[in-house]
């Protein structure tokens, strides 16, 4: 079955330092996303991305946070300068239309650690 | 604005114990309800989607309804294994286009043999 990848499992980074999550969504999908979950707290949209450009962000995705589709097969999540508060498991998703019935696939996550 | 409230937090049931998991929703144009399962560590995994008031979607013990104001997950005869975090999750009109979803705090399903 086709799946979201996400590369690392667990970052660790000192605070003020930029970080890099990566993705790779399901080959034939479209639409690119990612969400949050601080720890004990609700799964959160950041973003989402289609045909490489933002179609929706939050109000979390301030001017610290970037995406990029750097080639075919990548999606990516930049903090320019992370703070504590960014702590979060980081989830990207996909789907083959922004209204799929089916859902949206997640990855298994990056462990965001600011220190 | 949109919100979703999930009920219980948790939820322990002994094997074969059946139950239901509660998901109330305020939304501007129902554009779709989800569920999925989260296990530890884990990213959430699509179980189902439900458009109008009325509709149910079985998956082996799972069956999903939608009323108007709430969606419920019926767990028949649970298994230690269907033991996970059930979130819910809605997409309103204006994020047809752009798949946003609003998720709840989901309810965390405890399974005992």
């Amino acid at each position: 079955e086709p799946e979201v990848t996400q590369t690392p499992s667990h970052q660790v980074t000192q605070m003020g330092q930029e970080v890099i999550l990566r993705c790779v969504p399901i080959s034939n999908h479209l639409y690119f996303y990612w969400y949050r979950q601080i720890l004990g707290q609700k799964v959160e949209f950041l973003v989402s991305f289609y045909n490489n450009e933002i179609s929706e962000k939050s109000e979390i995705f301030d001017d610290q946070f970037s995406v990029e589709r750097p080639d075919g097969s990548n999606f990516t999540l930049k903090i320019r300068s992370t703070k504590l508060e960014d702590s979060a498991m980081y989830f990207c998703a996909s789907s083959p239309q922004s209204d799929s019935t089916y859902g949206y696939t997640f990855g298994s996550g990056t462990r965001l650690t600011v220190v | 604005e949109d919100q979703v409230t999930q009920s219980p937090e948790a939820l322990r049931l002994q094997e074969g114990e059946s139950s239901s998991l509660n998901c109330s929703y305020t939304v501007s144009g129902l554009r779709g309800l989800f569920w999925y399962r989260q296990d530890p560590g884990k990213g959430p995994e699509f179980l189902f989607t439900l458009y109008s008031a009325g509709e149910e979607k079985e998956k082996e013990r799972l069956k999903a309804t939608l009323t108007k104001k709430e969606s419920f997950l019926h767990i028949t005869a649970p298994k230690p294994e269907d033991s996970a975090t059930y979130l819910c999750a809605v997409r309103d009109h204006g994020s047809s286009n752009t798949g946003k979803l609003i998720f709840g705090q989901g309810t965390t399903l405890q399974v005992k043999p």
